[in-house]
């Protein structure tokens, strides 16, 4: 059974960086992409990015300029940082793994999935 | 504003039957993408509820069903329980965006 488990800093002051990571327990760390999604108070998901083992990333474009995912193999680990945060970023961020990967689906084409294991979640406050 | 739309929220007593809509476009639901549902008990994480429009996962009962027809999908749920009461949010593919990463705003569903 596949568990994720996530910590980082709880309270950050504006401008300061977001710094979060996740520990994949159980199973597999390299068949996979794994993301980062975050959830503002009373509010929707939000996708933030996603990497795989070997460090490909890709980020949410209104995102992208603040965030790194980063991975580290030999501890089963990936993490994420936003720097410049501001109130806005105030959220519970939520690590997660893709599964069901199609690699071409619908008319298009594109890498589909859907997040079938989840983190408990930690909530970033930013306040000065 | 969400690239896929749903509505804030729908009700019904225990017993009943609802329906949770997920409103796409060509870019997305309407170009075959395959569309999943989330279902978010208070103060948790989200579970995966419904993959590939209409499967579910392991333990997740067969009162929950999953449709998808043109730009739109649906989660159904039936014989209604107070334990249902959640948020649910729909997920999907857009080609426009090139990313799996496209939610719905969420629907917050009350059992009365």
């Amino acid at each position: 059974q596949v568990q994720l488990q996530q910590w980082g800093a709880g309270l950050l002051k504006p401008s300061e960086t977001l710094s979060l990571t996740c520990a994949v327990y159980g199973g597999s760390f390299s068949g996979y992409y794994w993301s980062w999604i975050r959830q503002p108070p009373g509010k929707g998901l939000e996708w933030i990015g996603e990497i795989n083992h070997s460090g490909s990333t890709n980020y949410s474009p209104s995102l992208k300029s603040r965030v790194t995912i980063s991975v580290d193999t030999s501890k089963n680990q990936f993490s994420l940082k936003l720097s410049s945060v501001t109130a806005a970023d105030t959220a519970v961020y939520y690590c997660a793994r893709e599964g069901g990967v199609v690699y071409w689906s619908g008319y298009y084409g594109g890498r589909t999935y859907y997040m079938d294991v989840w983190g408990k979640g930690a909530t970033v406050t930013v306040s000065s | 504003q969400s690239v896929l739309t749903q509505p804030p929220s729908v009700s019904g007593a225990p017993g009943q039957r609802v329906t949770i809509s997920c409103t796409g476009s060509s870019s997305n639901i309407g170009a075959d993408y395959d569309v999943h549902w989330y279902q978010q008990l208070p103060g948790t994480a989200p579970k995966l509820l419904i993959y590939r429009n209409n499967n579910r996962p392991s333990g997740v009962p067969d009162r929950f069903s999953g449709s998808k027809s043109g730009t739109s999908a649906s989660l159904a749920i039936t014989g209604l329980q107070a334990e249902d009461e959640a948020d649910y949010y729909c997920q999907s593919y857009d080609s426009s965006l090139s990313t799996s990463g496209v939610f719905g705003g969420g629907t917050k569903l009350t059992v009365l």
